[in-house]
């Protein structure tokens, strides 16, 4: 089956210092999708790629969508402590039905 | 609130019980979907429905599972003679797609089982 690996598992950053997850596929996906989930909360939606290459920006967040769709990232700048969390891809392939949720990367932001 | 609602919030039973969950989705999602999240994992998918139909269920359920949404509103989850490993988050989640295109998915907070 779809399998959804996620690096690193932990982060522990300054605040202020850049923070990047990566997300890996064991197949290739049709879309995927990130959420956060902040300590004794539910994911919440981030964002969602779809197209082969995509790059979207929410204000510090950047997100990237492998060219074989296969890989995406996460990447912070200037982290605050608002961004502690675990962050987590999820994709699906062959359809948009089921989601595959990767093993998350955890971040503590140290003030 | 117009947010995903799952009830109850706790459910401490003994091993052997079955236990019932409900989540009520956002009222225009037509997807619905169940979860199950254990510690420092993410979630793990159970099944869907499209409307009242269940179109899909984990390989991974057990025969002891079982969800319903009767009338393509809210939905059920039910567990019998439930197990110590059965002990998780239960999320339960909507979204609302069109034409294909699965747009975010909306979780609600969640039920926390305990199996004694």
């Amino acid at each position: 089956g779809q399998q959804v690996m996620q690096i690193p598992q932990y982060q522990h950053v300054q605040e202020g210092e850049d923070f990047t997850t990566y997300c890996n596929s064991s197949t290739t996906l049709s879309n995927i999708q990130w959420y956060k989930q902040r300590p004794g909360g539910h994911p919440v939606f981030l964002i969602q790629l779809v197209k082969s290459g995509e790059v979207k920006k929410q204000k510090r967040l950047t997100f990237q969508f492998g060219e074989a769709k296969k890989n995406s990232s996460l990447h912070i700048t200037a982290t605050q402590t608002t961004d502690v969390g675990t962050y987590f891809c999820a994709g699906s392939s062959g359809g948009y039905q089921k989601v595959t949720f990767g093993t998350g990367t955890k971040l503590q932001v140290i003030p | 609130d117009t947010g995903v609602s799952q009830n109850p919030r706790h459910k401490i039973t003994k091993r052997g019980q079955n236990v019932t969950f409900r989540c009520d989705p956002i009222s225009e999602h037509n997807r619905l979907y169940w979860y199950r999240q254990t510690l420092g994992q993410g979630p793990e998918f159970l099944t869907y429905f499209q409307n009242e139909a269940q179109l899909e269920k984990s390989r991974l359920l057990s025969d002891r599972f079982s969800a319903e949404r009767p009338k393509g509103s809210f939905s059920t989850l039910e567990i019998q003679r439930t197990e110590q490993g059965d002990s998780a988050m239960y999320l339960c989640a909507s979204s609302l797609t069109s034409g294909g295109f699965r747009n975010e998915q909306f979780f609600g907070p969640g039920t926390r089982l305990t199996v004694l």
